[in-house]
């Protein structure tokens, strides 16, 4: 199994900013994918990143509120842009070697305020 | 759209009972089902996957999978307190080269002691 080191692991930023979050493995991964967690519900896949590549985003989903980058086999990032109180969530990051199992990150919890 | 049904439950079972948490999915061409517990405030953490019909077993924890009735199923034997979390179903809504998990919403279960 992979292990994913995500940073920060909570944050309380003011409206109108921008978080970016850090998700680094620690070993060569296929998929690396970011989720959306709200409070009592499950996860939401928000895009898919590709090496080398733009990210292949889920319906509701767009580039300019949710820029990522995956400069690597090994690591992405997922910025949360120009943010408001409804981005308030957790944000988690997730890796699998092919066509299987996925692992995830401990999570981003952020609060906007 | 491709969908996994769970029941949100809560599941509650006494000590040392079989748990039973129940998953179908709506594509017929999933290859690779997983499941995931996750403990209030934490990230899902994988316990059990399954790729073939049948049951597989791990422990205290059976998983099942019948393709035909697209149904798949956890079985948690001699049920401990530790084992109160929320489950999630995955099934790969692979299409073509991509890769994806989509998650069920998961059921909540309560094991009293």
């Amino acid at each position: 199994s992979a292990v994913i080191s995500q940073k920060p692991s909570r944050d309380i930023c003011q409206r109108g900013t921008s978080l970016t979050i850090q998700c680094q493995v620690d070993s060569q991964v296929t998929m690396m994918f970011w989720y959306r967690q709200q409070p009592g519900q499950s996860l939401t896949l928000i895009a898919t990143a590709n090496q080398g590549s733009e990210a292949t985003y889920e319906s509701g989903f767009v580039i300019d509120k949710f820029p990522i980058s995956r400069p690597n086999l090994t690591f992405s990032t997922l910025t949360v842009s120009n943010m408001s109180p409804e981005d308030s969530s957790i944000y988690l990051c997730s890796a699998a070697g092919g066509f299987a199992e996925a692992f995830f990150g401990q999570g981003t919890r952020l609060t906007v305020v | 759209q491709k969908e996994v049904e769970q029941n949100s439950g809560p599941l509650s079972v006494p000590e040392g009972a079989i748990a039973s948490l129940n998953c179908t999915y709506s594509d017929r061409g999933s290859q690779s089902f997983f499941w995931y517990r996750q403990y209030s405030g934490k990230s899902p953490e994988l316990i059990m996957s399954i790729y073939s019909n049948g049951d597989k077993e791990d422990g205290r924890f059976t998983a099942q999978l019948n393709k035909a009735s697209q149904y798949v199923s956890l079985l948690i034997r001699d049920s401990q307190p530790s084992d109160s979390a929320t489950y999630l179903c995955a099934v790969d809504g692979r299409m073509d080269s991509s890769y994806k998990l989509i998650f069920g919403s998961g059921t909540r279960l309560l094991v009293r002691p």
